[in-house]
């Protein structure tokens, strides 16, 4: 067990809709980060918000926004969901973001767009 | 951009039977290369840290080195729940603080 909790383990939803995934990171870790793992693509770093601010985006669709709260949890917000969407969601913490530190994982929301 | 290979896709083993996976990088200045281990439908579960060329870490049946252009991922002696997909990532000095992943080996241990 990591220490990272996310909801909901799996959710199954309908071209269109929207939904939204969250994130609790370990304790005292001030930076969260989510990924995206399908079977084609692998694991793709969407984006990452240290205490409450973003610090970085990767390959994340305008579709896709998320925000850190003030208690540090995260949620990742999904809208106008296409088929393509389908994959695991990852989020990962570390204690303060920088380059030389572990990132360790949740264990994920599986995400079905039917 | 940073890019990271790893071979073999798949790999079968029997039980006792050691092998290495590879990972190939190619980065911007490395700031850190990690070994996660993936089991199907869950998160990946940290094992190593790499830093610098010629850097070894250990764990119970597993041995992660480092080169200027590849890590392996020794497994000595493995038992059936060393099977999972292995997965290694790098982090680049332009990469802001995103790892950069492989698509991993798939790992089977038969007993």
């Amino acid at each position: 067990d990591s220490g990272v909790t996310q909801t909901p383990k799996h959710l199954i939803t309908a071209t269109g809709q929207r939904v939204t995934l969250r994130c609790s990171p370990r304790s005292g870790d001030l930076s969260v980060y989510w990924y995206q793992q399908s079977l084609d693509q692998g694991l793709q770093f969407l984006i990452q918000y240290y205490n409450g601010e973003e610090r970085a985006k990767g390959n994340i669709l305008e579709r896709f926004s998320a925000q850190q709260f003030p208690d540090l949890h995260s949620e990742l917000n999904l809208s106008s969901l296409e088929l393509g969407d389908s994959a695991l969601y990852f989020c990962a913490s570390s204690v303060s973001g920088t380059r030389q530190e572990t990132q360790y994982f949740g264990p994920g929301t599986r995400l079905l767009v039917l | 951009e940073d890019q990271v290979t790893q071979s073999p896709e798949a790999l079968r083993l029997q039980e006792g039977e050691s092998s290495s996976l590879n990972c190939s990088y190619t980065v911007s200045g490395l700031r850190g290369l990690f070994w996660y281990r993936q089991d199907p439908g869950k998160g990946p579960e940290f094992l190593f840290t790499l830093y610098s060329a010629g850097e070894e870490k250990e764990k119970e049946r597993l041995k992660a080195t480092l080169t200027k252009k590849e890590s392996f991922l020794h497994i000595t002696a493995p038992k059936p729940e060393d099977s999972a997909t292995y997965l290694c990532a790098v982090r680049g000095i332009q990469g802001a603080q995103k790892l950069v992943f492989g698509q991993g080996t798939r790992l089977t241990i038969n007993p």
